[in-house]
């Protein structure tokens, strides 16, 4: 049964920085993309960032560009997502979510067919 | 960037109806559009991928359509657990991935 379970969430202050973690289970992690999606309080879904199978090519939605650094470790199956600079407007569920099928090498299939049961991030003085 | 637009953003609908939700994309994506729902509290679940393709495990009431720029989620009879909003997803090769903003569909 494949599992993605988010760990990290929390309250922090502007300016903050906060380290959000995802930990796979059954299925082969390191032939899928992965990527982080996320909701405001009574808002819709924000894709926020993804990470090829190597971990070699990232991609960022311009709202977190420069401030959050997504990364795996293949070897322990986990997925990071280093949030720096926190904002007000952060707050949200942060979700990690599978691609659908693998494609190889610095390719992604968004359509995500696993998610986490989220995490909260709260950004608030 | 593409833009990703629902309509309605809600609707009432009652057990049995046929409902049918509407997504258009600002530019042409082809065939890559997904489908998701999500209840309260929960994460999204994916229905429909590759505008009509029906993910796994989910029932043959839902179906999808379209291509280009606009598309289409159906329900051919609405059940009791399909309460829920739904959000379509641009998956056209380099993100940004975008979601529309979401229709919740409600009884009436």
């Amino acid at each position: 049964e494949v599992q993605l379970l988010e760990s990290g969430g929390g309250l922090v202050q502007p300016g903050g920085s906060l380290r959000l973690s995802c930990a796979a289970s059954g299925f082969t992690f390191s032939s899928y993309a992965m990527s982080w999606v996320r909701q405001a309080p009574g808002k819709g879904l924000e894709w926020v960032s993804a990470i090829s199978v190597s971990g070699g090519s990232t991609y960022y939605a311009d709202s977190v560009k420069g401030r959050f650094t997504f990364s795996r470790d293949n070897s322990k199956n986990t997925l990071y997502l280093q949030m720096n600079s926190l904002r007000v407007e952060d707050t949200a569920v942060y979700y990690c979510a599978k691609d659908r099928t693998y494609c190889g090498g610095d390719c992604f299939s968004p359509d995500f067919d696993y998610w986490g049961q989220g995490t909260l991030v709260t950004v608030s003085s | 960037d593409i833009q990703m637009t629902q309509s309605p953003s809600s609707l009432s609908a009652s057990v049995g109806d046929r409902v049918t939700i509407t997504c258009r994309a600002s530019q042409n994506i082809n065939y890559y559009l997904n489908w998701y729902q999500q209840k309260p509290g929960k994460a999204p679940k994916l229905l429909i991928y590759a505008a009509s393709s029906l993910q796994s495990g989910v029932p043959s009431r839902f179906s999808g359509g379209g291509s280009g720029t606009d598309f289409t989620l159906t329900i051919s009879s609405l059940q009791p657990e399909d309460f829920a909003t739904y959000y379509c997803q641009r998956s056209y090769h380099t993100p940004p991935w975008t979601f529309g903003q979401g229709t919740k569909v409600e009884i009436k």
